[in-house]
C-alpha cells in the first residue's frame, strides 16, 4: 500500500505567476485535505475535497483552488503568487470524511516564490 | 471555534530523561485530539489520537498522552527521551460541528531538541 504523494518537492516560482501542485491519495482515501504550512508555524487548513467537491475551505482568498479527480488524487492551484504564499504546502488524505478520522500526511511540496 | 495553544515553543531534555510536552485545547463541543511529529524535510506522522475512548492513549515510539477535560490539555510524554525524538511536535483538534468534515486545527508546535 503506498502513501500519500506529493509532486514537484520544491518549486521556485516569480511573483504573480501561477503554480499547480500535485497529490495522490493513499489507496482507498476518498478525502484529501490541503494546508499550508509557514516557515515556523504550525499547518494551516486551505480546503478539502470528499468525492471531488470542495468540503469546507479555510481562511484563503479565491486565487486558491483545488480540484479532486475520479481517482481520488488532487491538484491545489495558486494564481497570482505573492511573496507570502512561500512555504510548505501538504496534502492529507483519509478514508473516509469524519472528525476522528487519522489524516495520512505526504512529505509536502516547498514553495519559494521570489 | 476550536483552537490549539502548545507551551514551550523549544524544549529540551537530556536523553533518557522525560519528555513532556503541553497542550491545550478549546473547542465548544468534544473533540478529537491528535499528535503528529514532524522530522526535518518531512510531512507529518501520526503519533498518537484521542477520540473519546480511553482518556490515556498509547502511541509509536513509546509516547502517550493523557486526556484531561477538567484541564482542557492533552499533554504528550515518553519516559526515557532518545536521540531519534529530536524533531518538531505538532498538537490538532477536529470535531464534529454537524456537517461532514475532518478539518484539522493545528497549534504552532514545539522544537524538541535531546542532548547527549
Amino acid at each position: 500500500e503506498t502513501g500519500v504523494t506529493q509532486s514537484p518537492t520544491h518549486l521556485i516560482k516569480t511573483r504573480g505567476q501561477q503554480v499547480t501542485l500535485r497529490c495522490s491519495s493513499q489507496s482507498g482515501h476518498n478525502t484529501v485535505s490541503w494546508y499550508q504550512q509557514a516557515l515556523g508555524q504550525g499547518p494551516q487548513f486551505i480546503f478539502q475535497y470528499y468525492r471531488e467537491e470542495e468540503n469546507g475551505r479555510g481562511n484563503f482568498p479565491p486565487r486558491f483552488s483545488g480540484l479532486q479527480f475520479p481517482n481520488y488524487s488532487s491538484e491545489l492551484n495558486v494564481n497570482a503568487l505573492e511573496l507570502d504564499d512561500s512555504a510548505l504546502y501538504l496534502c492529507a488524505s483519509s478514508h473516509r470524511l469524519a472528525a476522528k478520522e487519522t489524516q495520512y500526511f505526504g512529505p509536502g511540496t516547498r514553495l519559494l516564490v521570489l | 471555534a476550536q483552537s490549539v495553544t502548545q507551551l514551550g515553543s523549544h524544549v529540551s531534555v537530556s536523553e533518557g530523561a522525560l519528555v513532556l510536552l503541553r497542550c491545550n485545547y478549546s473547542s465548544s463541543v468534544p473533540p478529537y485530539l491528535f499528535w503528529y511529529v514532524q522530522y526535518p524535510n518531512q510531512g507529518l506522522q501520526l503519533l498518537l489520537k484521542y477520540t473519546s475512548a480511553a482518556t490515556l492513549v498509547k502511541g509509536i515510539n513509546g509516547f502517550e498522552a493523557e486526556f484531561k477535560k477538567s484541564e482542557t490539555s492533552f499533554h504528550l510524554t515518553k519516559p526515557s527521551a532518545h536521540m531519534s525524538d529530536a524533531a518538531e511536535y505538532f498538537c490538532a483538534v477536529s470535531a464534529d460541528y454537524g456537517g461532514a468534515t475532518n478539518k484539522l486545527i493545528f497549534g504552532t508546535g514545539t522544537l524538541l531538541a535531546v542532548q547527549p
